[in-house]
């Protein structure tokens, strides 16, 4: 089973950029089955996906965040990142990782395994 | 985007009884290339990431006891836990992937009386 682990600051001020990274380990990053994405979850809120990423490079992004939204991928660390510009405080959540499941012909994503979250505060 | 709408938001039950919670989508989540609804649930445990129970309405992951089942079709869908444990305590959220963006449901949460 895959294990992932999100990094990066727990506090981030107003206007700048969150930047976080997930590291995967117990199966590869490249796998041809499967995608890796972001999910986040404010304060007693739902649950929000912020996108996917192909091991290739390919992106999907949730259209409400795609302005300031850039994901990247580093096959060779075994590690995903992303970027998130122009922070306020409706960006503070709870950030995952999570190994998906792309099905091409309805464009619908599944999340099997999940990183444990980083809490990121955006507060000056 | 697919709005998902769970109720209750919460419900208490007594260990061994039953819990029901319900989902409902806005529109059709049933894709016709395979005939299956693209509804997940997952449960999330204090200070846990959520973990995948069941994948097109009703088929459990691997590892989840078989008191969990879930069932619907079309845009209403509904997650049983059968036989309470205290272990089930947590938030329920339903997740359509019929469309992108994937949305979630609120969330329920189950809790033992």
């Amino acid at each position: 089973q895959p294990q992932l682990q999100e990094s990066g600051p727990g506090l981030v001020k107003p206007s700048e950029t969150l930047s976080l990274t997930c590291t995967v380990s117990g199966g590869s990053i490249s796998s041809s089955d499967y995608y890796w994405g972001w999910i986040r979850q404010p304060p007693g809120k739902e649950l929000e996906w912020i996108g996917s990423i192909y091991y290739r490079g390919s992106t999907y992004y949730n259209p409400s965040l795609k302005s300031r939204l850039t994901m990247s991928v580093d096959t060779a660390k075994s590690q995903f990142s992303l970027r998130l510009t122009a922070v306020t405080a409706a960006d503070t959540a709870v950030y995952y990782c999570a190994r998906t499941t792309y099905y091409y012909e309805i464009s619908g994503y599944t999340f099997d395994f999940w990183g444990q979250g980083i809490l990121v505060t955006v507060s000056s | 985007d697919i709005v998902m709408t769970q109720s209750p938001d919460s419900l208490a039950v007594s260990l061994g009884g039953r819990a029901t919670i319900n989902c409902k989508s806005s529109r059709t989540v049933l894709n016709s290339s395979n005939n299956k609804n693209c509804i997940n649930w997952y449960q999330q445990k204090p200070g846990q990431p959520p973990k995948l129970l069941i994948s097109w309405a009703s088929t459990r992951e691997s590892g989840v006891p078989d008191r969990f089942s879930g069932s619907g079709s079309g845009t209403d869908f509904t997650l049983t836990i059968n036989s309470l444990q205290a272990e089930d305590v947590a938030v329920y959220y339903c997740q359509q992937y019929y469309d992108s963006p994937p949305t979630f449901g609120q969330g329920t949460k189950v809790e033992i009386k």
